[in-house]
């Protein structure tokens, strides 16, 4: 048993360029999130996906765009990186189950724009 | 809009030491309150989840509670060890909305 998983670990981009960012869970959780973390800043929600086939904007969407390819994977996308999405990006899943939502995470994706 | 505090931003205690965490809210509407541990670069591992029924959750050494109508949850370590050294997040989720992160607490535990 897998939880989250994500990829790359590290990625370094040049202004401009566009990568994919891959999460996938084996828990059969209906919900799935992305966040990047900043110091002085906390975890901020980018995109969500609050079940297969439904995604919504967070608190920062601004240059990213997602995708719910099925149920276990929720992908992020950067079309055209700046220096401002250098960052810390976690992915998550969540459950409502016995009455609780608990959230799982992923190891996280170290990404530099330079 | 559910805003996250924590106190302190930082703390250094001797090993042995039993310390206390602190998570503020501002809206005691919750659903659940989750309580993390994350190593220096690393991903968030999840330590207690308080359900808004309940009063606190124990796991080990850690004890977490929730006093909803101040808006509180304490998370307790008791007998802090250097291994028990890491930043403290706490989560809370009201109904209907996503959860919302503190900026964390850092603990380090000096042999």
């Amino acid at each position: 048993n897998a939880g989250v998983t994500q990829t790359p670990k590290f990625q370094v981009l040049k202004t401009g360029q566009s990568m994919t960012l891959q999460c996938a869970q084996d828990m059969n959780h209906n919900s799935m999130y992305w966040y990047r973390q900043d110091p002085g800043m906390g975890l901020r929600l980018i995109y969500y996906s609050a079940s297969e086939g439904t995604t919504d904007k967070g608190e920062v969407p601004n240059g990213y765009n997602v995708s719910r390819l099925n149920k276990r994977e929720f992908s992020l996308r950067l079309e055209s990186a700046a220096p401002s999405q250098t960052s810390v990006y976690f992915c998550a899943s969540s459950e409502l189950g016995e009455g609780r939502y608990e959230q799982y995470f992923g190891p996280g994706t170290r990404l530099t724009v330079t | 809009k559910q805003e996250v505090t924590q106190i302190p931003a930082a703390l250094s205690v001797p090993e042995g030491e039993n310390l206390v965490l602190n998570c503020s809210f501002t809206d005691s509407a919750i659903y659940n309150l989750q309580w993390f541990r994350q190593d220096p670069g690393k991903g968030l591992t999840s330590l207690l989840l308080i359900q808004s029924s309940q009063r606190e959750q124990t796991s080990g050494r850690l004890n977490a509670s929730l006093d909803k109508s101040s808006g509180r949850s304490t998370l307790y370590i008791a007998a802090s060890q250097p291994g028990d050294s890491a930043t403290y997040l706490c989560a809370v989720k009201n109904y209907g909305q996503n959860f919302v992160f503190g900026p964390g607490t850092r603990l380090s535990v000096l042999p």
